[in-house]
């Protein structure tokens, strides 16, 4: 059975330093692997995934994520925080062999201080 | 850029009434989903759509049903509400049939079951 865990209910950071939101997950196949951000009163937005290829993937906002096979982590990462990247972070899998069911994490809460 | 809409952004109804929400996506994608967005539990899959009248049941189906009429368009339906339907909705959409597609959310709706 598929699962993502994102062992941090929220994550402290302040702002110009570098912030790192986990996850974990487990898929039979090899995953198709995804991050989401909800901002407050909206929507989920696509941030970046991971298919096959170079295990460093570069999304928007300046966010990026490293699949990590033998650890079974897709961690996201910044190089310098902002305060306007202060929202939710959803991290999620697919099985490559599981049809269309994407797994979410229960999410992170990021905290920029200024 | 593709848009998700969703009928409404709060919704209150009282225990027993039919309710319906609408989700309509104009990128002429293959795909759409309901979810619900529970704190602590993520992203819950409810059911999924990948053509014109055909559905799947996701992990969390029991006291919905869905309806998928036109490609554009995905409703959910509540038969009969409860308290415990009290959530926030989300709708989504993918193109494709690869499966490594990234989805596409509208905005929510929050719907409290008095």
């Amino acid at each position: 059975a598929q699962s993502v865990a994102q062992p941090e209910d929220q994550v402290n950071v302040a702002e110009g330093n570098p912030l790192t939101v986990k996850c974990t997950y487990s898929v039979s196949g090899n995953p198709y692997l995804f991050w989401y951000v909800q901002y407050p009163n909206r929507g989920l937005q696509f941030l970046l995934k991971y298919i096959t290829g170079d295990n460093l993937v570069k999304g928007s906002y300046g966010f990026e994520a490293e699949f990590n096979k033998s650890q079974t982590s897709f961690h996201l990462k910044k190089p310098s925080a902002l305060v306007s990247d202060s929202a939710l972070y959803f991290c999620a899998v697919r099985d490559q062999t599981g049809g269309f069911k994407t797994i979410f994490g229960a999410g992170t809460r990021l905290f920029v201080k200024a | 850029d593709v848009k998700v809409t969703q009928s409404s952004r709060y919704l209150v109804k009282r225990t027993g009434e039919k309710v319906f929400l609408e989700c309509v996506q104009d990128m002429d994608h293959e795909n759409m989903f309901w979810y619900r967005q529970d704190p602590g539990l993520g992203l819950r899959l409810i059911y999924f759509s990948y053509d014109v009248k055909m559905k799947e049941k996701g992990d969390i189906p029991e006291g919905y049903s869905v309806s998928r009429e036109k490609k554009e368009r995905f409703s959910l339906i509540l038969e009969s509400a409860s308290t415990n339907q009290t959530s926030m909705y989300l709708c989504a959409s993918s193109p494709g049939t690869g499966g490594f597609n990234e989805q596409f959310f509208g905005p929510g709706t929050r719907l409290t079951v008095l």
